[in-house]
């Protein structure tokens, strides 16, 4: 069954530092999401991304944080700056079609800034 | 925006029983129901969905049931076994923007006990 490739799987980083999470999208979809989940919490959009743009975004997704289709597989979420309160596990996800159905989660990324 | 209250959030059964996670939305015009389970260290998967043209679905042991009037949703595992043990989130479609996002539920930590 086709999978949403997420790398790496933990990061650590110092406050103030800059990641950048990767998600290699399922081939045929061309409906890319972020959301994050921090510890405990419930699963909190991020932002969508269509036809190499920005669809939405939440009040989460602030100038720290941009994404990228840098190439024909990779959806790239970058934060900047990295703050504690930015610790959390972050999924990507990736549809074949507007309406969410067939969505597909990623295993995650577990960003820890300390 | 649409807004995703569930119930309950532990939720505790004896293998062989019967488990009930209950969700209600918000927004009137939503048309679109999944319920993913997540495991320690995984993404979310989606293991159910329902429609608002129907009222109920069954896969297995697992059912969705909708009730559009009173806008609430409800999952229903029958003959629990352990590995159903998981954090179960119920959703409901955004479609704020062009391209559609989910809103969660906050959760339910589902234990079943053998």
């Amino acid at each position: 069954e086709p999978e949403v490739t997420q790398t790496p799987s933990h990061q650590v980083t110092q406050m103030g530092q800059e990641v950048i999470l990767r998600c290699v999208p399922i081939s045929n979809h061309l409906y890319f999401y972020w959301y994050r989940q921090i510890l405990g919490q419930k699963v909190e959009f991020l932002v969508s991304f269509y036809n190499n743009e920005i669809s939405e975004k939440s009040e989460i997704f602030d100038d720290q944080f941009s994404v990228e289709r840098p190439d024909g597989s990779n959806f790239t979420l970058k934060i900047r700056s990295t703050k504690l309160e930015d610790s959390a596990m972050y999924f990507c996800a990736s549809s074949e079609t507007t309406g969410l159905v067939g969505y597909t989660f990623g295993s995650g990324t577990r960003l820890t800034v300390v | 925006g649409e807004n995703v209250e569930q119930h309950p959030s532990t939720l505790s059964v004896q293998e062989g029983d019967s488990a009930v996670i209950k969700c209600t939305y918000s927004d009137s015009a939503s048309n679109y129901f999944p319920w993913y389970k997540q495991e320690l260290g995984k993404g979310p998967q989606l293991i159910i969905d329902i429609r608002s043209n129907v009222g109920e679905k069954k896969d297995q042991r697992i059912a969705v049931t909708l009730n559009k009037t009173a806008k609430h949703f409800s999952l229903h595992i029958t003959e629990t076994q352990p590995e159903d043990s998981a954090v179960y989130f119920c959703a409901a479609p955004n479609y704020g923007g062009s391209q559609g996002n989910l809103i969660f539920g906050k959760g339910t930590k589902l234990s079943v006990k053998p």
